[in-house]
């Protein structure tokens, strides 16, 4: 069974410019998550869908960063426009139920010059 | 004070050693999570428990609820468990996880 599926793996842009990631989690999975890491850190949670709405966008800064899950299965998260602070790797993760095993992806490196 | 502490924040140790890696947390939990993460890889769940004590190959997890207190163990370390180890907890009715910073584990030959 295919895992969770993210892309790209590596994206370098400078900043101002747009960037989206996608993912596509484990088939049957109704709740997503995305995260960012920062080197060093532990994940910090930017958004969490069950099936297609957006449950806690509390952390999801919203004047530059937006998600979406329109059909309650693959999710793209957008920046637009980036900055240098958004080098990071961004995680998408999935589980069978809120709060279950979850299962994470490769992650997206983003890096703004 | 960060919700979930863990120690140490680095850890080298030679091949075939017992290794231990703390996590205590402040929040009231639903269940805690082990997870691996390599360098430039994704993130790995080894456990999820919420009580007691799991094994899986050389890997323990213990959890002790009223200290608010896990522990992962490593039997026998090899090189290739070199990664680093996060801790998180699910807490709220909806279980969000609060994750620690990690612990950055080297295991040399």
């Amino acid at each position: 069974e295919a895992g969770v599926v993210q892309s790209p793996r590596y994206k370098i842009i400078e900043k101002k410019q747009p960037v989206a990631f996608w993912c596509n989690p484990i088939s049957g999975h109704n709740t997503l998550y995305w995260y960012l890491q920062n080197l060093g850190q532990g994940p910090e949670l930017l958004i969490r869908y069950e099936n297609e709405e957006a449950v806690d966008d509390s952390q999801l800064p919203k004047d530059r960063f937006s998600a979406e899950r329109l059909k309650g299965v693959d999710s793209t998260l957008k920046i637009q426009p980036a900055e240098l602070g958004d080098s990071a790797v961004y995680l998408c993760a999935s589980s069978s139920r809120p709060g279950g095993e979850l299962f994470f992806g490769e992650g997206s490196r983003l890096t703004v010059l | 004070k960060n919700e979930v502490e863990q120690s140490p924040q680095n850890l080298t140790a030679q091949e075939g050693e017992f290794i231990t890696i703390n996590c205590s947390y402040s929040v009231g939990i639903s269940a805690l999570h082990w997870l691996q993460q390599h360098p430039g890889g994704g993130i790995v769940s080894l456990f999820m428990l919420s009580s007691g004590k799991k094994k899986h190959g050389r890997l323990i997890a213990t959890i002790n609820i009223q200290e608010k207190h896990s522990s992962l163990h490593i039997t026998a370390s090899h090189p290739r468990d070199s990664a680093v180890y996060i801790c998180a907890v699910g807490s709220g009715s909806q279980g969000n996880l609060i994750f620690g910073k990690g612990t950055k584990l080297s295991v040399k030959p």
